[in-house]
């Protein structure tokens, strides 16, 4: 079935330095995706997201690339700091009919002081 | 504004026990959703609701039930506990289900369910 996942489960940066988490999915019909944070004990947050009218897209401190060809994104986060430490997860969705969000496992970042 | 708070926050059950979970938001969303989020998986959708008096089922409906009476409300219900639902349950809300404008997905902290 179609499905969205990551590449590593677990992530060690130091702070300071930029951190790149990936993603790859499946559903070609997708055509939105979301990166969330998840930091312990709470829900998770909506990043940034993506259309997949665009290759990439800039925040504040981070930017998702998105490359429809091989069916992967990545979220990059500069100067990771250490209140960058969470759970992040890939989600995909479509246009059509109900707003279906199929989220990946997620990746854990992990800052390292 | 509170955004999306979830009642309670942990609770322990004992198998066959039932109980509601209780979702609410202030933004007058239209749409809201349960999730369950189990180790080493992605959020999976149990029920969701695109607005006052109607649900619909997710990816994973069995053994809940759902009601949306008041549009700012979205309970979710265990009639007959079993331990394979344990888990941590989200709610959230958006404006829009369509995936063309105002996709994001407001979250709640979260409720810790343990089924003995």
């Amino acid at each position: 079935g179609e499905s969205v996942g990551l590449h590593l489960p677990t992530l060690s940066v130091q702070e300071g330095d930029n951190s790149i988490i990936n993603c790859a999915y499946s559903n070609s019909a997708s055509d939105y995706f979301i990166w969330y944070k998840q930091e312990s004990g709470k829900g998770p947050q909506f990043i940034i997201d993506i259309r997949s009218n665009m290759d990439k897209r800039q925040g504040q401190r981070v930017t998702v690339l998105l490359n429809k060809t091989v069916k992967h994104l990545s979220l990059q986060i500069a100067a990771t700091q250490p209140g960058d430490s969470a759970v992040y997860f890939c989600a995909e969705s479509n246009s059509g009919g109900y707003q279906k969000v199929t989220f990946g496992t997620g990746t854990k970042l992990q800052v390292i002081p | 504004n509170a955004g999306v708070t979830q009642t309670p926050k942990f609770r322990v059950l004992k198998t066959g026990q039932s109980m509601t979970l209780l979702c609410a938001q202030d933004m007058n969303h239209e749409y809201m959703y349960w999730y369950r989020q189990d180790p080493g998986m992605g959020l999976r959708l149990i029920h969701y609701s695109v607005g006052e008096g109607t649900t619909a089922k997710g990816e994973v409906p069995d053994g809940y039930n759902v009601s949306r009476l008041k549009k700012q409300n979205f309970l979710l219900g265990l009639e007959s506990a079993a331990p394979s639902q344990t888990s941590v349950y989200f709610c959230a809300s958006s404006y829009s289900m369509s995936g063309t404008l105002y996709n994001e997905q407001f979250f709640g902290p979260g409720t810790r369910l343990t089924v003995l």
